[in-house]
């Protein structure tokens, strides 16, 4: 157990929708990140939030954004749906913001879009 | 550009032998180096980095790995492979002043380990 945690687990939605993911990062931790797993490409990060403060920006589309709040937990909002954003969604969490930090990542959620 | 890459999408090996999945990059300067696993229906779990200094680095579960700076490699071994080693492993780089502030990812190899 990495102590970073996401809710929910599992989400079934249809195309057209919006969902919102939870992460919580481990105790201490000050940044959180977020990546999308899919079949065929691979981790691909998405965005980064260190103290409340966006740090990093990578493949993300427009049609989804991320906060880290007050309490540093996050929420990946995820609108007009594709069946394409089919996915498993990670977050990962470390102490700080330095690259060479370890990056600890929670279960994941996994996304269907019908 | 710059890059990290896993040249085997699997790797198969018998259990007992030892066993190597392989990494290299092209990243500027001395890289910051990782290497994940992920079981099974999990979060990807850290194994080991490359920061600095020495170019072995030991980790979890009995993997080590060895930055070769001339062969732009970090391969990931093992002494005697377990069952229980099967897994997908990722190796991750980047810069150590990246701005970007952001891991460059291989594409992960499947390795099975056969009793």
């Amino acid at each position: 157990d990495s102590g970073v945690t996401q809710t929910p687990k599992h989400l079934i939605t249809a195309t057209g929708q919006r969902v919102t993911l939870r992460c919580s990062p481990r105790s201490g931790d000050l940044s959180v990140y977020w990546y999308q797993q899919s079949l065929d490409q691979g981790l691909q990060f998405l965005i980064q939030y260190y103290n409340g403060e966006e740090r990093a920006k990578g493949n993300i589309l427009e049609r989804f954004s991320a906060q880290q709040f007050p309490d540093l937990h996050s929420e990946l909002n995820l609108s007009s749906l594709e069946l394409g954003d089919s996915a498993l969604y990670f977050c990962a969490s470390s102490v700080g913001n330095s690259i060479a930090a370890t990056q600890y990542f929670g279960p994941g959620t996994r996304l269907t879009v019908l | 550009a710059q890059s990290v890459a896993q040249p085997e999408d699997q790797v198969n090996v018998a259990e007992g032998n030892p066993l190597t999945v392989k990494c290299t990059y092209s990243v500027s300067g001395n890289p910051y180096l990782f290497w994940y696993v992920q079981y099974p229906n999990r979060g990807l779990q850290f194994l080991l980095k490359y920061i600095t200094g020495d170019n072995l680095v030991k980790g979890s579960y009995g993997f080590e790995a060895e930055f070769n700076k001339s062969q732009t490699s970090f391969h990931l071994k093992k002494p005697s492979a377990l069952v229980s080693d099967s897994a997908l492993y990722f190796c991750a780089g980047s810069p150590p002043m990246d701005s970007n502030y952001q891991l460059i990812w291989g594409a992960g190899t499947k390795l099975i380990i056969k009793p």
